[in-house]
């Protein structure tokens, strides 16, 4: 089974530059989730999307920070323009979705954005 | 608030010595709970979950953890570490029946360094 995929893997940009993360999910998952770790952190959830609609969205940094997933399948992350403490590995991740037995959440490899 | 902690941000032991990494979480309802490895250069995977039934669930590579629902704890162990075992090890909990629901909330990890 293919896992969740995840592009660019290594960004580096300037400071307010625009950048975008792509994911795209185990097939037949429904929820899919974007996190950003920071060094030295665990991962903190950003937005939670159910097929195509947001579930959850209470930890994105909406001035800057953007994310759809239109046809319900990949989504992609945007943070427009980007700032020294963004710099960090932004995990996607999916899931099923449904009932509490299918919470368990599979990770990408990350994305790696350095902000200069 | 809502959170989850591990005691110990690094940790330190020789091949065949024996593994405990606390996790305790603040929150009086029902939770799923998680311990994620991270190994260097890889993806958050999955170590092992308790969902419900027996506190004590076994997960891969001769992991196990114990859910005592009296002290909100999580506790990973291992009886014998090997080198392979170094890597970043994070705590995880999904809250149900409250505004976190369904949302991964992670602890902030532990580095276990295992020396050979």
């Amino acid at each position: 089974e293919a896992g969740v995929a995840q592009s660019p893997r290594y960004k580096i940009i300037e400071k307010r530059q625009s950048v975008a993360f792509w994911c795209n999910p185990i097939s037949g998952h429904a929820t899919l989730y974007w996190y950003q770790q920071i060094l030295g952190q665990g991962p903190k959830l950003l937005i939670q999307f159910q097929n195509n609609g947001v579930v959850d969205d209470s930890q994105l940094p909406k001035d800057r920070f953007s994310a759809e997933r239109l046809k319900g399948v990949d989504s992609t992350l945007k943070i427009q323009p980007a700032k020294l403490e963004d710099s960090a590995v932004y995990l996607c991740a999916s899931s099923l979705g449904g009932g509490p037995s299918f919470n368990e959440q599979f990770f990408g490899p990350g994305t790696r954005l350095t902000v200069l | 608030a809502q959170s989850v902690s591990q005691h110990n941000h690094h940790v330190i032991l020789s091949e065949a010595a024996s593994l405990e990494l606390g996790c305790n979480y603040s929150y009086g309802g029902t939770v799923n709970l998680f311990w994620y490895v991270q190994y260097p250069g890889q993806h958050l995977q999955l170590l092992l979950k308790y969902f419900s039934g027996d506190p004590l669930v076994k997960g891969i590579k001769g992991f196990e953890a114990e859910f005592i629902k009296s002290k909100f704890s999580f506790n990973l162990r291992k009886p014998s570490v090997q080198w392979s075992d170094t890597a970043e090890y994070f705590c995880a909990v999904i809250l149900h029946g409250s505004s976190n629901t369904g949302k991964l909330i992670f602890g902030q990890g532990t580095t276990l360094q295992v020396k050979p």
